[in-house]
């Protein structure tokens, strides 16, 4: 069965901190990997990642992916509070009509 | 934005009552998702389609219902609502995007703005 796994589940951090959030994943037919991020309303686009190695960025936000070892990580550096949210991660797969598998998310809250 | 609405926003419902929630879209999208979110639990899939009456069930699809009569629109039916089903309910779609590469990507996601619902 596919699965995705985020770890911590929670996290509570200070202003200025940086943290990394973990996913790892069991699926079959790889495609890539999404990161999203949920504050009070809908889930908003982050990230995909299709390549191990190769670095995306925007701003103070950064992952990376290792299909090696079935994992990404998230990294968020300055941490603010408006960084608070949960991060939800989901792994797309090349068969045909296959919905995205997703992880339940970590709660991050950044305290002044 | 992908041009997703909700309806309604919000709804409470009585126990055994029908209740039918609206997703619509305006991009002529061809994948559409209905999906739930609860504490502890993450974002759930409960069914989805891939075309006009093309429609598949997820993983917690029992109690629900979808159609699909139309490209923009998908609806979610509860038959009988039941407290278990309060729940907020994201409609999602799938949208292709440019990447840097020069190709299109198709595996992102994009959600409307939810239906907060509450069985009493």
């Amino acid at each position: 069965e596919d699965k995705v796994v985020q770890s911590p589940l929670s996290l509570v951090v200070h202003e200025g901190d940086t943290v990394t959030l973990n996913c790892s994943y069991e699926v079959t037919n790889f495609r890539s990997l999404l990161w999203y991020k949920q504050e009070k309303k809908a889930p908003t686009f982050l990230f995909m990642l299709t390549s191990s190695g190769i670095e995306k960025k925007s701003g103070r936000l950064s992952s990376i992916l290792d299909k090696k070892e079935l994992f990404s990580i998230l990294n968020i550096t300055a941490t603010q509070t408006g960084d608070s949210a949960i991060y939800l991660c989901a792994v797309g797969r090349n068969s045909g009509n296959t919905p995205l598998v997703f992880g339940k998310g970590t709660r991050l809250s950044v305290i002044a | 934005d992908a041009g997703i609405t909700q309806s309604p926003r919000h709804k409470v419902t009585e126990t055994g009552t029908p209740v039918t929630l609206r997703c619509h879209q305006t991009e002529n999208h061809r994948y559409m998702y209905w999906y739930r979110q609860d504490p502890g639990h993450g974002l759930r899939l409960i069914h989805y389609s891939y075309g006009v009456k093309d429609t598949d069930k997820g993983e917690v699809s029992d109690g629900y219902s979808v159609s699909r009569s139309k490209t923009e629109d998908f609806l979610l039916t509860l038959e009988s609502a039941t407290s278990s089903q309060t729940s907020v309910y994201f409609c999602a779609i799938r949208a292709p995007r440019r990447v840097a590469a020069g190709g299109l990507s198709y595996n992102e996601q994009f959600f409307g703005p939810g239906t907060r619902l509450t069985v009493l």
